[in-house]
Order: structure tokens, then sequence, then C-alpha cells
């Protein structure tokens, strides 16, 4: 019954440090999306797995940003060389089926940090 | 491609009064569904109410409801007797039908302050 879960909750790397986020999706949620909220703006789309196979990478900034969920679960989000411009608030949602219709449930996020 | 804007930053409201957040969008889609959000000061986004496009009839939850003026592209969000549990930021969101796969497009957000 536990709903999404993200760790760690803060994050502080030093610029051109590599960091990797987790996210805990609701057990049986097929859907999975990330964002990005830089602060005092809304979230912004990141990427899209539907189980294991990632359908949409287009929100991305750039090929530093990598993003995983090879069993179909647990997914990571991972940010190579970090840059003062990725600190942000990275939110995860998951979703139980496929249907535009259904509601995504977010977690606490995580803060990144990059100094 | 999907825009959503709110144009109030920040709005504050007495306990037990009424307040309407503003939110407009814009959209190509014919099928689409719009949004509102609550983010409390902990960070964990709930959803508030959600309004499928092709409705005529304004969605309500207890003490939340939209006036959704499809002609005019506007989803404002009124929320009465206020309670000091709302303060929050709250979203407005839209998202697409068709192969979209649902992701969510946001507006700024408008912060929201319940006084006693």
């Amino acid at each position: 019954g536990a709903g999404v879960s993200q760790s760690p909750r803060y994050k502080v790397a030093k610029r051109g440090q590599d960091v990797a986020l987790r996210c805990d999706p609701i057990s049986g949620h097929v859907s999975l999306f990330w964002y990005q909220q830089a602060l005092g703006q809304g979230p912004e789309f990141l990427t899209y797995f539907q189980n294991e196979a990632q359908l949409d990478k287009s929100g991305l900034p750039s090929d530093r940003f990598f993003a995983e969920r090879p069993e179909g679960s647990v997914s990571t989000l991972k940010i190579q060389r970090t840059q003062q411009e990725d600190s942000a608030v990275y939110l995860c949602a998951s979703s139980l089926g496929v249907a535009v219709t259904d509601t995504q449930y977010f977690g606490p996020g995580t803060r990144l940090t990059v100094l | 491609a999907q825009t959503v804007t709110q144009s109030q930053p920040e709005m504050s409201v007495q306990e037990a009064e009424t307040v309407t957040l503003s939110c407009t969008y814009d959209t190509s889609e014919s099928n689409y569904y719009l949004f509102w959000y609550k983010q409390p000061p902990s960070r964990q986004m709930i959803l508030v109410i959600r309004q499928e496009a092709y409705k005529q009839q304004n969605a309500t939850e207890n003490r939340f409801s939209v006036n959704f003026q499809k002609a005019a592209k506007s989803f404002s969000l009124k929320i009465s007797d206020s309670q000091l549990g709302d303060t929050a930021m709250y979203f407005c969101a839209s998202k697409a039908g068709g192969t979209s796969y649902g992701k969510l497009t946001f507006g700024q957000g408008t912060i929201l302050t319940v006084h006693p």
C-alpha cells in the first residue's frame, strides 16, 4: 500500500560528478514518468517508461541524462558530469496502466544541488 | 504542443472564505484532459481535480470545483470554505490524448496561503 518513494531525498554534488536518483513506483504500476522541477517553477517532463521500455525521452535536456527501468519496476535517473543548471527537484510519478486517463501518483522528489 | 499559463504567482485568502485560481491553456489536440494538482511544502504532488475536455459539465470534488470555459481555453479552480491545510502551491496541468503517453504539461504554479 506504499506510495511512490524516491531516494535520496537530498543530494549535493560537486560540478562534474555523476549522480544516480532512484524511484520506487507503486507496486504493479506499468507507467513511470520523470519530471524536473526548477525552483519556483512547474515540473517539466523528462522521460516515460511503459514497463521496461523507454517510449519517450523527448524531455531529457542533454545526453548527460540517462534513465533506465530494467525490470519494469524500479527506475534510476542518472546525470553524468553534473552542471549547476541541473540543480532542481526531480520528481517521479507512476500510474497503473497506459490509459491517458490513468492518474499519476507522485513521489516526494529528490532535491539535487550542484555546487 | 501544449502550454499552460498561470498568471497569479501568489494568492491569499482568509479561512472559511472562497478563492479562485486562474489558468489558461493552449492545445492543438481535440482530445485532452485538464488537472489541478496541489503541492504542499512537503513536496508530494497530489491530484485535486480533473476535467475531461469533452465533458461540458464542470467537475466538482467536495470543496473544490472548476470553471471550464473551452472556447476561452480557461480552467479556473474554486476552493470554497478554505482551510489552513489548503495552503500549498497549486499547479494547473494538461494532458493530451492520443499517443502522448499521458505526460503532463504544468503551469508555473500559484502559491496559495490560507490565513486564520
